[in-house]
């Protein structure tokens, strides 16, 4: 089945703790990208990569580090997670310009 | 950057009725326009999209119209169905790259 899986759905940490959301996508898409979902503000893009090695900002980068080293997966690293980064995070991918993405389940982080 | 605003926030229509969304942005360069529809605890899909060199598309009972000009751009469902039921977002995109979400739209179709 075609799909983009994240782990984990759920997470509760500390604040300055470092953690990572893992996001793989098995459709061989070179577009993936992160967004965080919040209320009233929409989905807000913070990195997209357009191929292995190659990654971008988005809207709202500050706090956030992804790496590409593989085509199928796409990690979301929070070095030093704050509150404010309390969300919905969302991965997705897509087979090339133009087209829209493919959202995973979503994984929803609080920080304490 | 880009600025998408998306009306109404909420929408409530009756079963049959046409619901119509309304999205504006300002950067005159995006070219890409998808429209996802979110359940309650889901993942957001994609429902319809449209690019820069088409001025309306449908699909079924969904289609988007897109005035360049005016930087607007609609989608409009027909015959509403309780499972129309969602949260709405339009985007635009350049090049499909950088995704500019509205803040989305809340509609309930009233059986």
């Amino acid at each position: 089945e075609a799909q983009v899986t994240q782990n984990p759905r759920y997470l509760i940490t500390v604040t300055g703790k470092k953690l990572t959301v893992t996001c793989s996508q098995n459709m061989n898409h070179e577009y993936m990208s992160w967004y965080r979902q919040d209320p009233g503000l929409g989905l807000r893009q913070i990195y997209y990569s357009m191929n292995v090695e190659v990654t971008d900002k988005g809207d709202v980068p500050e706090g956030y580090k992804v790496s590409r080293k593989e085509k199928r997966n796409f990690p979301l690293i929070l070095e030093s997670p704050s509150p404010n980064q309390t969300s919905l995070y969302f991965c997705a991918s897509s087979s090339g310009q133009g087209l829209g993405y493919t959202f995973g389940s979503g994984t929803r982080l609080t920080v304490v | 950057g880009e600025n998408v605003e998306q009306h109404p926030s909420t929408l409530s229509v009756q079963e049959g009725d046409s619901a119509v969304i309304k999205c504006t942005y300002s950067d005159s360069a995006s070219n890409y326009f998808p429209w996802y529809k979110q359940e309650l605890g889901k993942r957001p899909q994609l429902i319809i999209d449209i690019r820069s060199n088409v001025g309306e598309k449908k699909d079924q009972r969904i289609a988007v119209t897109l005035n360049k000009t005016a930087k607007h751009f609609s989608l409009h469902i027909t015959e509403t169905q309780p499972e129309d039921s969602a949260v709405y977002f339009c985007a635009a995109a350049l090049n499909g790259n950088q995704f500019y979400f509205g803040t989305g739209t809340s509609l309930t179709v009233i059986p």
